[in-house]
């Protein structure tokens, strides 16, 4: 089945060690997102691709950075971890950019930051 | 910035009964996008319906449908026949037409259902 897969499911780093996160997709969708989830809270859009194109939103902290080498596959960085950063990590790709198109989920990464 | 309100924490229903959600959004915009989303325990968050705002019609999918008041700014979602596997987070999300692609999610009702 095609799918948005997130590797891996739970990341445990240490304070200000670099962490990168994976995300795949068979999917085919022009658009990758990566939204920050932390507990109770509602997911926040840090950044997104449409193609090659990146797009960052405006109160995402530097210490975060993306990659997106080829279609398939979209990297989240973080260069230094504080233990604020600590949350759900969520993958979601769309087709296009046709506001309608729904947005497709991976199972997301836990990250605990020590 | 666009917000979404999900007054709602927490909800709780018996299989086979109706519940209803709630969910109230701000917007200058007259063109837009609503979605409810399900996130279940430890799994993939999935589209449940959608609406266009020019749309009066409500959006309906099988036992999911939506009341959608957009003078009120009010995007609730109905179960009907509640179902264990309807167990989960429900988050309400907004989405501009004319700009942008960020979905802004509403902070999410857990629902539980009770057999």
């Amino acid at each position: 089945d095609a799918m948005v897969i997130q590797n891996p499911r739970y990341q445990v780093t240490q304070f200000g060690k670099p962490v990168t996160l994976s995300c795949s997709q068979t999917l085919n969708h022009n658009v990758m997102y990566w939204y920050q989830q932390k507990s109770s809270q509602a997911p926040k859009l840090l950044f997104h691709y449409y193609d090659k194109d990146f797009n960052n939103e405006a109160d995402t902290p530097d210490n975060f950075q993306s990659r997106r080498p080829n279609t398939s596959f979209c990297f989240l960085d973080i260069r230094s971890p504080g233990l604020g950063d600590a949350a759900m990590y969520l993958c979601a790709t769309s087709r296009d950019g046709i506001r309608r198109s729904p947005l497709h989920f991976g199972n997301g990464t836990r990250l605990t930051v020590t | 910035a666009q917000t979404v309100t999900q007054s709602q924490p927490e909800m709780s229903v018996q299989e086979a009964e109706t519940v209803t959600l709630s969910c109230t959004y701000d917007t200058s915009e007259s063109d837009y996008y609503l979605f409810w989303y399900k996130q279940p325990p430890s799994r993939q968050m999935i589209l449940v319906i959608r609406q266009e705002a020019y749309k009066q019609q409500n959006a309906t999918e099988n036992r999911f449908s939506v009341n959608f008041q957009k003078a009120a700014k009010s995007f609730s979602l109905k179960i009907s026949d509640s179902q264990l596997g309807d167990a989960a987070m429900y988050f309400c999300a907004y989405r501009k037409s004319n700009s942008g692609y960020a979905l802004n999610f509403g902070k999410g009702t857990s629902l539980l259902v009770t057999p």
